[in-house]
C-alpha cells in the first residue's frame, strides 16, 4: 500500500521549453503533496507544499512563477517547470501524505523521482 | 530550529562486515527521527523511524538505530552488510509528532565491497 507514482522518470528537453511532472497517489487520497529538489551529491530541499484545491506554499527562494504547482485532485499533483534553463536541471522528487497539514503526523510516501536535463 | 548532521559523506565496508552510519541532530523539541535509503535514480524508502517510544528502533532489511538523547545521536547500524545495501542514506529530523516538516541530512553514500 501507499504507492506514489511519478512520471516521467527522465526527461531531456531544450532550453526555453516547459516541462510537466506528475505525481500520483495510487492507492490512497493525498491531501498534501510535497515537491523536493535534489542537486548532485546533495540532500533534498523542499520546494513547496501543496494541498488539494488550494494554492501551493513555496519555500523561501523558490520562484512560484517558475515552478507552477497544481494539486487539482486528491490523487494528482503536477509540477511544471516553465521556460526551463540548464540551471533547472536536477532530480525532482514528490511525496504524498494523507495528512491535512504540513505538520501532520501522517508519514510521507515518496515517488521514484524525475531526472530533468535541460540542454 | 531543527537540524541534522551526517558525519560521514562516504562509508565503505566489505560484504559481511558491520555497517555504522552516524547521525547527530539538533532540536528544540523532542524530535521524531528517521532514516531513509535512496538507490540510484530512485525515490526514498523509509528504513525506520523513532517517535519517542523505544530508543532502539528496528527497521527493514536488518537495519536498526538507537536514539541517544544525551549524545543527540541516532546512528544507523547493521550487523552484516550485503551488496544490495549499497545506496545513499539520509538521516531526517522532524518536529514532535510531525512527519510533514522533514529536515534532511546531506546523506551518506554506502559502498559495499565484495
Amino acid at each position: 500500500g501507499a504507492v506514489v507514482s511519478q512520471h516521467p522518470s527522465r526527461v531531456i528537453c531544450k532550453s526555453g521549453t516547459s516541462v510537466k511532472i506528475e505525481c500520483r497517489s495510487l492507492d490512497f487520497q493525498a491531501t498534501t503533496m510535497f515537491w523536493y529538489r535534489q542537486f548532485p551529491k546533495k540532500s533534498l530541499m523542499l520546494m513547496a507544499t501543496s494541498n488539494e484545491g488550494s494554492k501551493a506554499t513555496y519555500e523561501q527562494g523558490v520562484e512560484k512563477d517558475k515552478f507552477l504547482i497544481n494539486h487539482a485532485s486528491l490523487t494528482l499533483s503536477t509540477l511544471t517547470v516553465t521556460s526551463a534553463h540548464p540551471e533547472d536541471s536536477s532530480f525532482y522528487i514528490c511525496s504524498a501524505t494523507t495528512g491535512e497539514r504540513r505538520y501532520s503526523n501522517q508519514p510521507q510516501h515518496f515517488g521514484d523521482g524525475t531526472r530533468l536535463s535541460i540542454l | 530550529a531543527q537540524s541534522v548532521t551526517q558525519l560521514d559523506s562516504h562509508v565503505s565496508v566489505s560484504e559481511g562486515t558491520p555497517v555504522l552510519l552516524r547521525c547527530n541532530y539538533s532540536s528544540s523539541y523532542s524530535p521524531s527521527l528517521f532514516w531513509y535509503v535512496q538507490h540510484p535514480n530512485k525515490g526514498l524508502q523509509l528504513l525506520l523511524k523513532y517517535t519517542s517510544a523505544a530508543t532502539l528502533v528496528k527497521g527493514i532489511n536488518g537495519f536498526e538505530a538507537e536514539f541517544k538523547k544525551s549524545e543527540t545521536s541516532f546512528h544507523l547500524t547493521k550487523p552484516s552488510a550485503h551488496m544490495s545495501d549499497a545506496a545513499e542514506y539520509f538521516c531526517v529530523v522532524s518536529d514532535t509528532g510531525s512527519q510533514g516538516n522533514l529536515i534532511f541530512g546531506k546523506g551518506t553514500k554506502l559502498s559495499v565491497k565484495p
